[in-house]
């Protein structure tokens, strides 16, 4: 799998956009990228993912550069309960094990 | 309705026991998992099992021997403990691919079990 690289930390507003970018310039064109997020100490939880299309969902949208070398994931009106770490895999889904890096945590200010 | 499920949430005991961790899923799920995340908050894969079948084991010593009865349920039994398995163990499942290989498959987390090896 594809290895990716996020910053360590973040702050956003709240209320504001949190825009996450990650870097993932070896991945192959078979992968997918997926974003999941880890709020304190519970399970991981899946966010979104992405071939090679911008995505929409209820939680987030993803933005995948044209050479799939980079993505950015946007929380359009974060909250504080948006703190978190979050990971950006790429990966080939299906049954493949999820191959965690450090992630960026995300703190939402007040 | 949990989707994943994990008991105990914690688990505290003393080094050379053996305990076991259960997890069980809801979703009709055909793959299951075992993660790892240690203190220094790395989560890495420990074992994969597709349709109660291991299929990843990622140089987890012996003492650690994941059990699947059945296609939703994947215990972690884990003998002669040591302190450096103080962790917390996150278990997880996927729908399998389609038969086009297509299906990204998200995975979802069970809760976690946090175990202290004293």
């Amino acid at each position: 799998d594809a290895k990716t690289t996020q910053p360590p930390s973040m702050d956003c507003a709240e209320g504001r956009a949190a825009n996450l970018p990650c870097n993932h310039s070896t991945i192959s064109g078979n992968e997918y990228v997926y974003w999941y997020r880890q709020i304190h100490s519970q399970g991981p939880q899946y966010i979104i993912h992405g071939l090679k299309n911008n995505e929409t969902n209820e939680m987030a949208s993803l933005i995948i550069t044209e050479d799939r070398k980079s993505s950015t994931l946007i929380l359009p009106h974060a909250t504080l309960r948006d703190t978190a770490v979050y990971y950006c895999i790429a990966g080939r889904g299906g049954n493949t094990p999820l191959v965690f890096g450090k992630g960026t945590r995300l703190s939402v200010i007040a | 309705d949990t989707a994943v499920s994990q008991t105990p949430k914690y688990l505290v005991t003393q080094m050379g026991n053996d305990k076991s961790i259960k997890c069980e899923q809801n979703l009709g799920h055909d793959t299951m998992y075992w993660y790892k995340q240690d203190s220094k908050k790395f989560l890495k894969i420990m074992f994969s099992y597709n349709n109660k079948e291991l299929i990843i084991n990622e140089t987890v010593p012996n003492r650690f021997s994941p059990k699947s009865p059945d296609k939703a349920h994947l215990n972690l039994h884990i003998n002669s403990l040591e302190l450096g398995d103080s962790a917390v163990y996150f278990c997880a499942s996927s729908p399998a691919r389609t038969s086009g290989g297509g299906l990204p498959g998200e995975q979802f987390f069970g809760p976690g079990t946090r175990l202290t090896v004293l």
